[in-house]
């Protein structure tokens, strides 16, 4: 079955620096990826999603690679800032489609220090 | 634009009694709509997918008659938890997708249920 890893231990870093969070995912070939972030009690929200056919894309401050080929995708957060402090989850679309149904990880969480 | 409520925000309930959690799309018609769960420093389980006017999809494992699912309208699915027990108590969570974006989700709030 697919299976999605986040880094389960949280990431901290100080303010000004950039965060990278690791999405690797198995045994199959999704035809996009997203990124979302997640606050403590909340909902998560959408932030960039990437086509299996596009390297990098970018949003403001925020990045994501995608690699086909190692199957992990790279989430960046330049200039990070505490407000950046929060629950990152990259999530895929399932393989049998249908309704857009997506596979989420288990997020990691990030801690932006002053 | 693209905002999902969810109602109640939190619901305590005694065990085997039954909650409904609204889900509502503030701005915009969904085309489907999404139930997950989520437990603490786990990722989201998607537990059924929504269709407005037809019958809800059950991922395996999901018990059909004890998650009521009920897709009225483009702007309102619903929720029941049926028999409520405490191993039930959860976050719940909605999202929708829209026809000119079906690839994002849009998420609502979320619901805090724990039966006693």
């Amino acid at each position: 079955s697919q299976k999605i890893e986040q880094n389960s231990e949280a990431l901290n870093i100080q303010e000004g620096k950039t965060a990278t969070l690791t999405c690797n995912y198995t045994n199959y070939s999704p035809a996009y990826l997203q990124w979302y972030r997640q606050d403590p009690g909340r909902g998560p929200v959408f932030l960039l999603l990437i086509r299996e056919n596009e390297k990098e894309k970018r949003k403001e401050r925020l990045k994501v690679t995608f690699d086909t080929t190692l199957k992990q995708s790279l989430f960046h957060i330049t200039a990070s800032q505490p407000a950046d402090s929060a629950t990152y989850l990259c999530a895929l679309p399932t393989p049998s489609g249908g309704y857009n149904k997506l596979i989420f990880g288990a997020g990691t969480r990030l801690a932006v220090h002053p | 634009g693209a905002v999902v409520s969810q109602h109640p925000s939190r619901v305590i309930c005694k065990s085997g009694t039954s909650v409904k959690i609204e889900c509502r799309s503030l701005d915009f018609q969904a085309t489907t709509m999404f139930w997950y769960r989520q437990f603490p420093k786990k990722s989201l389980m998607l537990m059924a997918t929504s269709n407005e006017g037809s019958k809800a999809t059950y991922e395996q494992g999901v018990e059909k008659d004890k998650f009521l699912i009920n897709h009225a309208s483009l702007t309102l699915s619903t929720l029941t938890v049926t028999s409520a027990h405490p191993e039930d108590s959860s976050f719940y969570i909605c999202s929708a997708t829209t026809s000119g974006a079906p690839y994002e989700q849009y998420f609502g709030p979320g619901t805090r249920l724990t039966v006693t």
